[in-house]
């Protein structure tokens, strides 16, 4: 049983460049989400998914999206990338309503 | 809309000593409660929880108090290890299927530990 697992750990892009961050989960959970996590600061939710071809828009959704073809895969999609996206992103999932969080290890993004 | 704060964002204590972290909330109708544990480079992991019908609970090495009234809760390591040094977040889940789940987090404290 794995988890969470994010692909790739470590990405550096030049500005413009788009890329997708990779998410699986083996736990059959419905719920997904994806957060960014700047220096020094909290979690802040970019989108969200209740089930699978189930999506919406989190608290910083611009720049980025996201499709849930599969209950286990969660994919990320930058377009266009930006220095403001620079940042450590985690993708999580959750069985149920009033459970826990289960995380990724992260993917670390530079956009230069 | 919830917002979850932290009275200190770091906090440094020898090894051995007791740790108390401590986060205030704004919605007196929260009803759940967590708290993350985040090693460095690593992704948060839960530590334990607590419900609103609750005022403690304990887990190994670990307590979380929760005091409605004043909408405070805090979290207690005992006896502080090196492998305690993270940061430590709170988190209110949000229980109903408008809100998805979605979970408001505090900005984390960052615990180190002196040897």
């Amino acid at each position: 049983n794995a988890g969470v697992t994010q692909t790739p750990k470590f990405r550096i892009l030049k500005i413009g460049q788009s890329m997708t961050l990779q998410c699986t989960q083996d736990m059959n959970h419905n719920y997904m989400y994806w957060y960014r996590q700047d220096p020094g600061m909290g979690l802040k939710l970019i989108y969200y998914s209740v089930g699978a071809g189930i999506t919406d828009k989190g608290e910083v959704p611009n720049g980025y999206n996201v499709s849930r073809s599969t209950t286990e895969d969660f994919p990320l999609r930058l377009e266009l990338a930006a220095p403001s996206q620079t940042s450590v992103y985690f993708c999580a999932s959750m069985r149920g309503l009033g459970e826990k969080l289960f995380f990724g290890s992260g993917t670390q993004l530079s956009v230069l | 809309g919830e917002s979850v704060g932290l009275h200190l964002p770091t906090l440094s204590v020898q090894e051995g000593d007791n740790s108390i972290i401590n986060c205030a909330y704004s919605n007196s109708a929260s009803d759940y409660f967590i708290w993350y544990k985040q090693e460095s480079g690593k992704g948060p992991q839960f530590i334990i929880d607590i419900r609103s019908n609750m005022d403690k609970r304990q887990g190994q090495r670990v307590t979380v108090l929760l005091n409605k009234t004043v909408k405070h809760l805090s979290l207690q390591i005992a006896a502080t290890q090196p492998g305690d040094s993270a940061v430590y977040f709170c988190a209110i889940p949000r229980e109903t299927d408008t809100n998805a789940g979605k979970s408001t987090f505090g900005d984390g404290t960052t615990l180190t530990v002196k040897p």
